[in-house]
């Protein structure tokens, strides 16, 4: 089955603790996101990727870092969350960046409940 | 700065109403739109992605129109049903050089049978 996949799915963690959320297609998709999702601020995206090695700021990137090693993985690390990370997160995937038209189509994974404390 | 705009926040009507949805952007200078579906405590599934030199997109009963000159889109549901209840954001694309995305802060719709 086509999907993204994330984990895990819900976390409570503690300030300063290093973390890492997990996200993973299996579409050969390029392009892969995360977004943060929060009450009264809606979706806002934190990091963006091209294709394997090539990532890009969002609208959001503070206290948070990516990588794009292989094209089916991108994960989201926290090296020292804070409580105002606190959030619902979501990664994206979709199979061209740049193609135009269906290609960009974004498939969401089923989300992150993060608690920080 | 790119702004997107949804309103009303949350929207109410009885079965079989034909509705729209609204989102507005400040810079006309868009590369795409697209509108989706998030279902509680769900991701999102896209709906329907319109380019830059398009007018409207249409899937089923859903159809989306863009003014990219009035800075903005509609999202019309035809014949209402209770499975449409759920909350539809538009995101905004500047360029195709950037996979850079805007939301709104959507719509949360309860069609009521």
């Amino acid at each position: 089955e086509a999907q993204v996949t994330q984990n895990p799915r819900y976390l409570i963690t503690v300030t300063g603790k290093k973390l890492t959320v997990t996200c993973s297609q299996n579409m050969n998709h390029e392009y892969m996101s995360w977004y943060r999702q929060d009450p009264g601020l809606g979706l806002r995206q934190i990091y963006y990727s091209m294709n394997v090695e090539v990532t890009d700021k969002g609208d959001v990137p503070e206290g948070y870092k990516v990588s794009r090693k292989e094209k089916r993985n991108f994960p989201l690390i926290l090296e020292s969350p804070s409580p105002n990370q606190t959030s619902l997160y979501f990664c994206a995937s979709s199979p061209s960046g740049l193609a135009g038209g269906y290609q960009e189509t974004q498939y969401f994974g089923p989300g992150t409940r993060l608690l920080v404390l | 700065k790119q702004e997107v705009t949804q309103i009303p926040a949350a929207l109410s009507v009885p079965e079989g109403e034909n509705l729209v949805l609204n989102c507005s952007f400040t810079d006309s200078a868009i590369y795409n739109l697209q509108w989706f579906r998030q279902d509680p405590g769900k991701g999102l599934t896209s709906l329907l992605l319109i380019q830059s030199s398009q007018r409207e997109q249409t899937s089923g009963r859903l159809n989306a129109s863009l003014d990219k000159s009035s800075g903005r889109s509609t999202l019309y549901i035809a014949a209402s049903q209770p499975g449409d209840s759920a909350t539809y954001l538009c995101a905004v694309r500047r360029s195709s050089n950037t996979g850079k995305l805007i939301f709104g802060q959507g719509t949360t719709l309860q069609v009521k049978p």
